[in-house]
């Protein structure tokens, strides 16, 4: 099993500015997944982080509106930049550590943007 | 492309009524399926999974889930509801070998004590 940190949980911010979410597990994984659950939909892949490369990106998200930092085995960084209303979303930490055959999730930062 | 319907978004039931929520996906290969439940103010947490074997699950809390692979299903079924019930559900696909999971749109269960 994996114990994900997310922070902050929550926060209210201003068009145009930048929000970094933290994500912290409690064990090493090799793969690391950012997924954005806007209000009404399902969760949406944004991008799968490797430690040691550059994240891989989905179809529709772009590193210069969701840059990414993965410094080490068990710590993980989505940055929002430029933000607009549109941002306004839950994102979600996740892992699937070795073997086990399923997702762990973080709880979430909600962001919303003024 | 690969998507995953689930038909109900919301569901009030009664206490000890039974409950099933559908989950259909679209992909042609071989596939893991799961439902998640987010209990309210919790993270996300697996209910149940199927990789292979019997197309009937049990998972935690007395649900349990069947997989009909000519319908490209995996209903979740509990034949009695509880109050502490009340989460939103989200059925998942993962195309096996890959790391990708696709989900549903969720379905909100209220259960009235």
């Amino acid at each position: 099993s994996a114990v994900i940190s997310q922070k902050p949980s929550r926060d209210i911010c201003q068009r145009g500015t930048s929000l970094t979410i933290q994500c912290q597990v409690d064990s090493q994984v090799t793969m690391m997944f950012w997924y954005r659950q806007q209000p009404g939909q399902s969760l949406t892949l944004i991008a799968t982080a490797n430690q040691g490369s550059e994240a891989t990106y989905e179809s529709g998200f772009v590193i210069d509106k969701f840059p990414i930092s993965r410094p080490n085995l068990t710590f993980s960084t989505l940055t929002v930049s430029n933000m607009s209303p549109e941002d306004s979303s839950i994102y979600l930490c996740s892992v699937e550590p070795t073997g086990a055959g399923e997702l762990f999730f973080g709880e979430g930062s909600r962001l919303t943007v003024l | 492309a690969q998507s995953v319907s689930q038909h109900n978004h919301h569901v009030i039931l009664s206490e000890a009524a039974s409950l099933e929520l559908g989950c259909n996906y679209s992909y042609g290969g071989t596939v893991n399926l799961f439902w998640y439940v987010q209990y309210p103010g919790q993270h996300l947490q697996l209910l149940l999974k199927y990789f292979s074997g019997d197309p009937l699950v049990k998972g935690i809390k007395g649900f349990e889930a069947e997989f009909i692979k000519s319908k490209f299903s995996f209903n979740l079924r509990k034949p009695s509801v509880q109050w502490s019930d009340t989460a939103e559900y989200f059925c998942a696909v993962s195309p096996s070998g890959t790391y990708k999971y696709i989900f549903g749109t969720g379905t909100r269960l209220k259960v009235l004590a």
